[in-house]
């Protein structure tokens, strides 16, 4: 089946570690984005990619970092720069209709 | 700048009755969508419904249909006959070229 998958699910990090967030797709599709949740708050954007090779900050990307080496794969790397790194992680991509299509999340919690 | 403004925190409806989720947004950009994703506790980004800004006819998909009022900026989502599995956070969103704005929410009860 086509989708969005995330890992890992539950994520916990230690003070001063960085952490890598998976997300693979098999969608096709050229556009990824990492979003992160926080409880009662919507969607914020921290780096997105148009395109293998080039990416975007977005609102949100201090003390975090991306690579996009494959059109399939987008990770999200959260840095120990990162003062607050404790929310729900979603990525996603764009479809042709220009709505976007969601993995399941990860959860990371700091220990 | 993109802002995606969704006033009612909460809202509950009874089953089989219909409910209106209210969102405002506010954009410069001529060419743009809009969106209406569900949220339920599995924490799942689900896409209920879209509506391209140059489309004057207001997108329906089965149950669910939105009042889009470009010259206000409303996009309103009514949801009828309302089920029990519609409980969720519902999220409106305004897309441009390239980034997706997201309101901060309503949280929708769905109550026997």
């Amino acid at each position: 089946d086509g989708g969005i998958t995330q890992s890992p699910k539950y994520l916990f990090r230690k003070e001063g570690q960085n952490v890598t967030l998976s997300c693979e797709q098999n969608l096709n599709h050229d556009a990824m984005y990492w979003y992160r949740q926080d409880p009662g708050q919507g969607l914020r954007l921290i780096y997105y990619s148009q395109i293998v090779n080039d990416f975007q900050k977005g609102d949100i990307a201090e003390g975090y970092s991306v690579s996009r080496e494959k059109k399939e794969s987008f990770p999200l790397t959260v840095t120990s720069a990162q003062k607050n790194p404790t929310a729900f992680y979603l990525c996603a991509s764009t479809g042709f209709y220009n709505e976007q299509f969601f993995g399941p999340g990860t959860r990371l919690t700091v220990l | 700048a993109q802002t995606v403004t969704q006033s009612q925190p909460e809202m509950s409806v009874q089953e089989a009755e219909t409910v209106t989720l209210s969102c405002t947004y506010d954009t410069s950009e001529s060419d743009y969508y809009l969106f209406w994703y569900k949220q339920p506790p599995s924490r799942q980004m689900i896409l209920v419904i879209r509506q391209e800004a140059y489309k004057q006819q207001n997108a329906t998909e089965n149950r669910f249909s939105v009042n889009f009022q470009k010259a206000a900026k409303s996009f309103s989502l009514k949801i009828s006959d309302s089920q029990l599995g519609d409980a969720a956070m519902y999220f409106c969103a305004s897309r441009t070229a390239s980034k997706l704005t997201f309101g901060t929410g309503t949280r929708l009860q769905v109550t026997l």
